[in-house]
């Protein structure tokens, strides 16, 4: 079955790195675009960045532009999320989601994994 | 930067209709996505492309959008569908997303 597994997060201090991986297990990983979404404690879904299947497009929110780093390794069913420069106001809990379009119909992140936390805090 | 509006909240009694709204200047050309999140748990897909329901999601749920604003409607809604809602979109370029701000159904 379809299966989404994040890691990596953490607690780390304001302006340090963190790279958050999710494994993915279950279908062909690149025939789909991946998204990162977080989520703050008891706050609302906020959408992060996705990479197309192959890798040629990313693109990221405002909030993270110049800071996050979305990449995949296609040989390793892995993608990732290079967090520079953390802010306090990065804390949140980090999932994985694959899209897919296919035949004109885009299905949307129809799997998501359980999600990382990340905590930036001095 | 682009936004969809969501009512915070919405209640009903069990067996009767629901109905979720979510607003943007973008949705006559774009998709909405609907997910449902219950407490402590990741979100589930229940409606995408405005009307589709994916396999396995009840047959009460139904999504529908015309001009700026989707819907998601869930008829004889149950105590089970207690959850915050969000729609989903892209800007009008396309490769953005957006999540609406939630709206947190109560069912009792």
């Amino acid at each position: 079955q379809v299966q989404l597994v994040e890691s990596g997060g953490g607690v780390v201090q304001p302006g340090r790195s963190l790279r958050l991986s999710c494994a993915a297990s279950g279908f062909t990983f690149s025939d789909y675009g991946m998204h990162w979404v977080r989520q703050s404690p008891g706050k609302g879904l906020e959408w992060v960045a996705v990479i197309w299947y192959d890798g040629g497009y990313k693109f990221y929110a405002d909030s993270v532009k110049g800071r996050f780093t979305i990449s995949r390794d296609n040989s390793k069913n892995t993608l990732y999320l290079q967090m520079n420069s953390l802010r306090v106001e990065d804390t949140a809990v980090y999932y994985c989601a694959r899209d897919i379009c296919t035949n004109g119909v885009c299905y949307g992140q129809d799997s998501w994994g359980q999600g990382t936390l990340v905590t930036v805090s001095s | 930067s682009y936004e969809l509006t969501q009512p915070p909240s919405v209640s009903v009694s069990p067996g009767q209709t629901a109905r979720i709204t979510c607003s943007g200047d973008a949705l006559p050309k774009k998709n909405a996505y609907w997910y449902q999140q219950k407490s402590g748990q990741a979100p589930v897909l229940v409606i995408y492309e405005d009307s589709r329901r994916p396999s396995g999601i009840p047959a009460r749920f139904s999504g529908s959008s015309s001009g700026t604003m989707a819907t998601l409607t869930i008829s004889g809604a149950q105590v089970e569908d207690e959850a915050d809602y969000y729609c989903y979109s892209t800007d009008s370029s396309g490769n953005h997303g957006v999540f609406g701000g939630g709206t947190k159904l109560t069912v009792l």
